[in-house]
């Protein structure tokens, strides 16, 4: 069974700081997935990760995966409030089908 | 091009009653997931269909019926709704094993009381 765990859960920080968020899964995948959720909406799509090494930024954000460590990163460069939201990472597997399994997500808190 | 569309929006429930989650995707896209969210356990997969005329089950199925109607719907029934199934539930879908990306519905928030 699949299992993918996030840390930290909770994460508050202040406006200019870095910090990022981990994400750890148990069996190989050839696919990884960060999702934003604002409150009360659906998930908007961050970053697809492909394979081993692969590297995204998009403005502020940036995310990582290494596949031998079974571990992916999003580091948060110089936090702005807008940032403020829940974080998911979500890894696929395919076999007979393709299956997504979510972490329990990392809620971000940027205050001024 | 409306993506994924759910209804409805929000739903009050007595225990006891039924009713169906309806999802509608305009992508073409082969497979179609029934997800719910609750505070603190992220996203599990409640059913899914790989592909028109298959469903499967996921991590939480119980209490749960779908039915894949033709390519672009896939609903979600309750028979007998329990306030252990108060959540919020998201339909997505993908392009199956042969594309990465996934599509989320807005979502339909639902309440058993």
């Amino acid at each position: 069974e699949l299992k993918v765990e996030q840390n930290p859960l909770f994460l508050s920080m202040q406006e200019g700081k870095n910090y990022t968020i981990y994400c750890n899964y148990s069996t190989t995948s050839d696919r990884l997935y960060w999702y934003r959720q604002d409150p009360g909406k659906s998930l908007e799509s961050l970053f697809v990760l492909l394979s081993n090494g692969a590297v995204k930024q998009e403005g502020r954000l940036m995310a990582s995966l290494d596949t031998k460590a079974r571990l992916s990163t999003l580091h948060i460069t110089a936090a702005v409030h807008d940032l403020s939201a829940t974080y998911f990472c979500a890894v696929a597997y395919t076999g007979t089908a393709s299956k997504l399994t979510f972490g329990t997500g990392t809620r971000l808190q940027v205050t001024l | 091009n409306a993506g994924v569309t759910q209804t409805p929006k929000f739903q009050v429930l007595k225990t006891g009653q039924s009713m169906t989650l309806q999802c509608a995707q305009d992508m073409n896209h082969n497979s179609m997931y029934w997800y719910r969210q609750d505070p603190g356990m992220g996203l599990r997969l409640i059913y899914y269909s790989a592909s028109e005329g298959t469903t499967d089950k996921g991590e939480v199925p119980n209490g749960y019926n779908v039915s894949r109607l033709n390519k672009r719907e896939f609903s979600l029934r309750l028979e007998s709704a329990a306030p252990s199934q108060t959540s919020v539930y998201f339909c997505a879908s993908s392009e199956g094993t042969s594309g990465p990306l996934w599509y989320f519905g807005p979502g339909t928030r639902l309440t058993v009381t």
